[in-house]
């Protein structure tokens, strides 16, 4: 059950776009997204609940589709501090507190 | 609020060893969780508390793992015997919900190298 994440890695100049995705064969209830820097814990991005609008905060904003159970992270103008690597976590329901992770994206930002 | 709180920060220890790993969650959040991470496997749940009640351990991976809860500021997951396959970062989570409805915050993890 754990969501598929793509691509594996990428690799940016600072002020360019990236778009992650995450797929899941099973109908979601949210998908969660973080950002792990090497060697620190997760950090909470956003969460896309079931039935609700794109979220974002300043340039990283992410979608979610239901129907095709598919989730996107946009990553605009991205700047040094966006390297890292990218998780989603995905919950099947709202009582469960189980997340599915994937396997991750690993982002690089050049000067 | 200091966060999470997990101790120790690395652990190394002998085949065959218990190992305990502790955890302090943000006080007032009532869901607490416990991943495993690792390259080949990424990140994942092992077991999660609501209210200090256990509601899904399917994560464990076997019987030389077990997690408590006795009470909301307190956790630990213990190994025993330890094997060299246990080794990786373990993280603690916690959230003030059940966890798909809101943002879990993590703590910084105990690398644990088992040789």
């Amino acid at each position: 059950q754990q969501p598929v994440q793509s691509p594996q890695a990428v690799i940016l100049r600072e002020g360019e776009d990236a778009v992650i995705n995450c797929s899941s064969s099973k109908a979601l209830y949210s998908v969660h997204w973080y950002r792990q820097k090497h060697g620190e814990a997760p950090v909470f991005l956003m969460i896309l609940l079931k039935g609700g609008e794109q979220k974002g905060h300043d340039k990283i904003s992410a979608s979610f589709n239901e129907k095709k159970q598919q989730s996107s992270l946009y990553l605009t103008a991205s700047q040094l501090s966006y390297s890292g690597t990218y998780f989603c976590g995905t919950a099947r329901g709202s009582t469960l507190g189980r997340l599915y992770f994937g396997r991750g994206t690993q982002l690089t930002v050049w000067p | 609020d200091a966060g999470v709180i997990q101790s120790p920060r690395h652990e190394v220890t002998e085949m065959g060893q218990e190992v305990t790993l502790r955890c302090k969650p943000i006080s007032g959040h009532n869901s607490l969780f416990w991943y495993r991470q690792t390259m080949m496997r990424g990140l994942e749940l092992l077991i999660y508390f609501n209210n200090n009640v256990p509601i899904d351990d399917s994560g464990m991976p076997e019987d030389r793992f077990s997690a408590k809860m006795p009470n909301a500021s307190f956790s630990t997951l213990k190994i025993q015997p330890s094997e060299p396959r246990d080794s990786a970062v373990y993280f603690c989570a916690s959230s003030s919900l059940q966890g798909s409805d809101t943002e879990a915050f993590f703590g910084q993890g105990t690398r644990l190298t088992v040789v």
